[in-house]
């Protein structure tokens, strides 16, 4: 089964100071994965994707990803926070195409919350 | 303007009643999706529907019902049955459920007590 873990609940950064938020996988097949991000009482957005192109994707705002599959990584950056920018940020990975009757179905991870000081 | 929209976002009901969601598309999506989310816990699937007249349980369907007889809309109906029905929840579409990507409406938070 897929599973996706992202290993921090809480990062605080300063403004200006550059994003790091973790995340793992696991997966029985050729994933998917997604980031996606939440603003306080609002639907999620999508920041990017890999869909097995490039390891290295870029997405909107200024973030961007790197898919490691020899340490089953997809940790999303951002090399200078904005005040904006502090929300809730999930990973996600997709179930493969064969995988059980859930075809296409999203795997969340429990969600980082960045915060952004001054 | 192509979407989601989900009524209302706030929703209070009392214990025992039967509420439903709405939720409705126009981006011609073949497949939609009911989530819940409750704090520090991600999203979790209620239930999703491939094509019009056909949807499947997700991970937690106990206590909540579905119809889709129409390609646009998607309601969800949360019964008395629902032990914990508080909660925020989220529906999405995406173009088919081979897609991945999947576009989400603003949510909504349902007070039940």
């Amino acid at each position: 089964a897929q599973s996706v873990t992202q290993l921090d609940s809480h990062v605080s950064v300063s403004e200006g100071t550059p994003v790091l938020l973790r995340c793992n996988y696991s997966s029985s097949y050729s994933p998917s994965l997604f980031w996606y991000v939440q603003h306080p009482n609002k639907g999620l957005q999508l920041l990017l994707k890999y869909t097995s192109a490039a390891t290295l994707v870029k997405g909107i705002n200024g973030f961007e990803a790197e898919f490691k599959k020899s340490e089953t990584s997809f940790h999303l950056t951002k090399p200078s926070a904005h005040m904006s920018d502090a929300a809730e940020y999930f990973c996600v990975v997709s179930e493969g195409v064969n995988y059980g009757g859930s075809q296409g179905n999203l795997i969340f991870g429990k969600g980082t919350k960045l915060s952004v000081k001054p | 303007d192509g979407g989601i929209t989900q009524s209302p976002k706030y929703l209070f009901r009392k214990e025992g009643q039967n509420v439903t969601l709405s939720c409705e598309q126009n981006l011609n999506h073949d497949a939609m999706y009911w989530y819940r989310q409750d704090p520090g816990q991600g999203l979790r699937l209620i239930y999703y529907s491939q094509i019009v007249n056909d949807f499947q349980k997700g991970d937690i369907a106990e206590g909540y019902s579905v119809s889709r007889e129409k390609k646009e809309s998607f309601p969800l109906t949360v019964t008395s049955a629902q032990k914990n029905p508080t909660a925020f929840y989220l529906c999405a579409s995406s173009q088919d459920s081979f897609a991945g990507e999947q576009y989400f409406g603003p949510g909504t938070r349902l007070t039940v007590t």
